[in-house]
């Protein structure tokens, strides 16, 4: 199995431009999660979706982040437009959700991006 | 919502000495506590976890212990190795089908001296 699979792995971009983070969950994992990483806030969740359905998007920052999750192996994220504050690490991670046993969240590699 | 705080944010051992990382969490239905461990520029990646139906759980050198009644979770590394060097992140979860949202503390950056 190759895991979570993010793309791009770094993103530079400039301010202003639109930004879009790809991630293709584990086979047969039916709840995915992205987070963001910074120095100052630490592993923030931003959305998860179950069954490609979002549960809870209570941390996305605002309007300009979007999420969508048109099949089991397919999400991304959204930035539009990106502003420097925007500039993290983000991660993908998922899980099989069929029974409390199954609890381990596999992160992907991450998107370092920077935003100029 | 559920609220986790770490302790200590930095923590410095000497080699082979032991290091404890402290969590407490706020929402009493809580009943999974991972704990991740994250090296520099890689993924977190889960190293141990505990339910609320046990006080303690042990994989070799790590160990966790859940206290409950006072809310509260530890992680503890014995005879500390070099590779230990890395950031840990302390979480808490209600585990119920369909919510597997995790609420990740702040972290702590281990450094093993040699």
């Amino acid at each position: 199995d190759a895991g979570v699979i993010q793309s791009p792995r770094h993103e530079v971009t400039e301010m202003g431009q639109e930004v879009t983070l790809r991630c293709k969950p584990i086979s047969g994992h039916n709840s995915l999660f992205w987070y963001r990483q910074t120095m100052m806030r630490g592993l923030e969740l931003l959305i998860y979706f179950n069954n490609n359905v979002p549960i809870d998007d209570s941390g996305m920052p605002e309007d300009r982040f979007s999420a969508k999750m048109p099949n089991a192996s397919f999400s991304t994220l959204k930035i539009q437009p990106s502003e420097p504050r925007d500039s993290a690490v983000y991660f993908c991670a998922s899980i099989l959700d069929i029974s409390p046993a199954y609890n381990e969240q596999f992160f992907g590699p991450g998107t370092r991006l920077t935003v100029l | 919502g559920e609220n986790v705080e770490q302790h200590p944010s930095t923590l410095s051992v000497q080699e082979g000495d032991s290091a404890v990382i402290k969590c407490t969490y706020s929402d009493s239905a809580s009943n999974y506590f991972p704990w991740y461990k994250q090296e520099l520029g890689k993924r977190p990646q889960l190293i141990i976890d505990i339910r609320s139906n046990v006080g303690e759980k042990k994989d070799q050198r790590i160990a966790v212990t859940l206290n409950k009644t006072a809310k509260h979770f530890s992680l503890h590394i014995t005879e500390t190795q070099p590779e230990d060097s890395a950031v840990y992140f302390c979480a808490a979860r209600q585990s119920n089908f369909g919510n597997e949202k995790l609420t990740f503390g702040t972290g702590t950056r281990l450094t093993i001296i040699p």
